[in-house]
């Protein structure tokens, strides 16, 4: 069975401060397929990332980071120099495959991203 | 563009109207979804059509009832709600149907309040 766990409940931050969402996925599979959604208050979940279980560079774009670290099931997004926009819930979700067609996300439970001034 | 639409934004009904939620995609995508998401709880899938064809029915109750009637297109029909189905629908779309890489589009979410 697929799980994914975003231990981290809620985070609250000053603006322009560094901030990480922690992301642990379990998976029996050798290929699978990590992503990561942003959804805020307006309640549309805005794709940020997909990263495959082959590549294990970490990928900055723009003020966004991620680190996959297979070795510790993580994958883990830092938002450097964090802006009140960046406020949402982010959810880190595993790809996978249902039986009779259709991609199943796992999702984690989210983690709310507070950033104050 | 990735762009899917969904109407209404927010739909307030009673227990025995009937209403229709709708979801657009226009990247020729190949599986659609819904999705219901209580407050701070993640997406929970429904329904998913590949090619147009309903391949799975998470155990939703029959008050819920899919249609896509084509391939940009899918509706959710709603019939004798109960209150606990308030909820955000979700609707989403993903390229192609048999490799768990595909990426899933979200549209922006009809909001439902069942009185």
């Amino acid at each position: 069975a697929q799980k994914v766990t975003q231990a981290q409940t809620e985070i609250s931050v000053v603006e322009k401060e560094d901030v990480t969402l922690d992301c642990v996925y379990e998976t029996r599979d050798t290929t699978y397929y990590l992503f990561w959604y942003k959804q805020p208050p307006s309640g549309e979940l805005v794709f940020l990332i997909r990263r495959n279980s082959f590549d294990e560079q970490n990928e900055i774009s723009g003020r966004y980071s991620w680190n996959f670290q297979k070795s510790t099931s993580s994958f883990n997004f830092t938002i450097t120099a964090s802006q009140v926009v960046d406020s949402a819930v982010y959810f880190c979700a595993l790809g996978g495959i249902l039986t009779g067609g259709g991609n199943k996300l796992t999702f984690g439970t989210g983690t709310q991203l507070k950033v104050e001034l | 563009d990735t762009e899917v639409t969904q109407t209404p934004k927010h739909l307030v009904m009673g227990m025995t109207n009937k209403k229709s939620l709708k979801c657009e995609q226009h990247m020729g995508h190949r599986a659609m979804y819904w999705y219901k998401q209580k407050a701070k709880k993640p997406p929970e899938l429904m329904f998913v059509y590949s090619y147009e064809k309903l391949s799975i029915n998470e155990s939703v109750p029959s008050r819920f009832s899919p249609e896509c009637p084509n391939s940009s297109l899918l509706n959710l029909h709603l019939h004798a709600l109960q209150p606990e189905d308030s909820a955000l629908y979700l609707c989403a779309s993903s390229q192609d149907v048999d490799r768990g890489s595909e990426t899933q589009y979200f549209g922006p979410g009809t909001r439902l309040l069942v009185l």
